[in-house]
């Protein structure tokens, strides 16, 4: 299985403070993304870095990718309490979106 | 940005009975749309890959004669979960995929219940 895995598992931060989420997985991809997910809801597409990027910028979020060591890793600077969700890292090896767990952030006003 | 709809985001149904679950593509064509199952605090799982015209691809362990899925139009797939069990209760999501770089568009998912 390619599906990525992400640690930590949960992560509790204060307001401002920047959040760093780690995802690994074991076979070849094309890509990698990241999502949100607020409570019982539908998943926000965050940002996609390809197989030959190593870093990517969006905002607020900064997404490395090892394909080395097969990991990524997302941060989150400044953060919010609207940061509040859980977030998951997804590959896309032949076509097929697998996701990981997730990692459960909150953000602490 | 491209809109992923899903229909409805709450059902509530009795055991034996069948319920539909639609994604539309509001804004863009999807080909593909993909079909997923989240069970509480856990990831989701892909139960299966529409094609616009065929016949769906169910990943393993997933009863294609439980979870029907129609792609009948390049806008439209529906899921319908035939006699539900409340084992069948969970949090159903669906993706459409827009161009060939593979970014999905999600849809705000749908809470079936099964009494």
């Amino acid at each position: 299985s390619q599906q990525g895995e992400e640690d930590p598992q949960a992560l509790s931060i204060q307001e401002g403070e920047n959040a760093t989420m780690n995802c690994s997985y074991k076979t070849s991809i094309n890509n990698l993304q990241w999502y949100r997910q607020n409570s019982g809801r539908g998943l926000v597409h965050l940002i996609l870095i390809r197989s030959n990027e190593r870093e990517k910028h969006s905002g607020r979020l900064r997404v490395t990718l090892d394909t080395s060591k097969k990991s990524s890793s997302l941060l989150i600077t400044a953060s919010r309490a609207a940061d509040t969700a859980s977030y998951f890292c997804a590959t896309v090896g032949s076509e097929k979106l697998v996701f990981g767990k997730g990692t459960k952030l909150t953000v602490n006003p | 940005g491209a809109v992923v709809s899903q229909h409805p985001s709450r059902v509530i149904c009795k055991s034996g009975t069948s319920v539909k679950i639609e994604c539309r593509s509001l804004d863009f064509q999807a080909t593909t749309m993909f079909w997923y199952r989240q069970f509480p605090k856990k990831s989701l799982m892909l139960m299966a890959t529409s094609n616009e015209g065929s016949k769906a691809t169910y990943e393993q362990g997933v009863e294609k004669d439980k979870f029907l899925i129609n792609h009948a139009s390049l806008t439209l797939s529906t899921l319908t979960v035939t006699s539900a069990h409340p084992e069948d209760s969970s949090f159903y999501i669906c993706s459409a995929r827009e161009g060939e770089a593979g970014e999905l568009f999600f849809g705000e998912g749908s809470r079936l219940t099964v009494l």
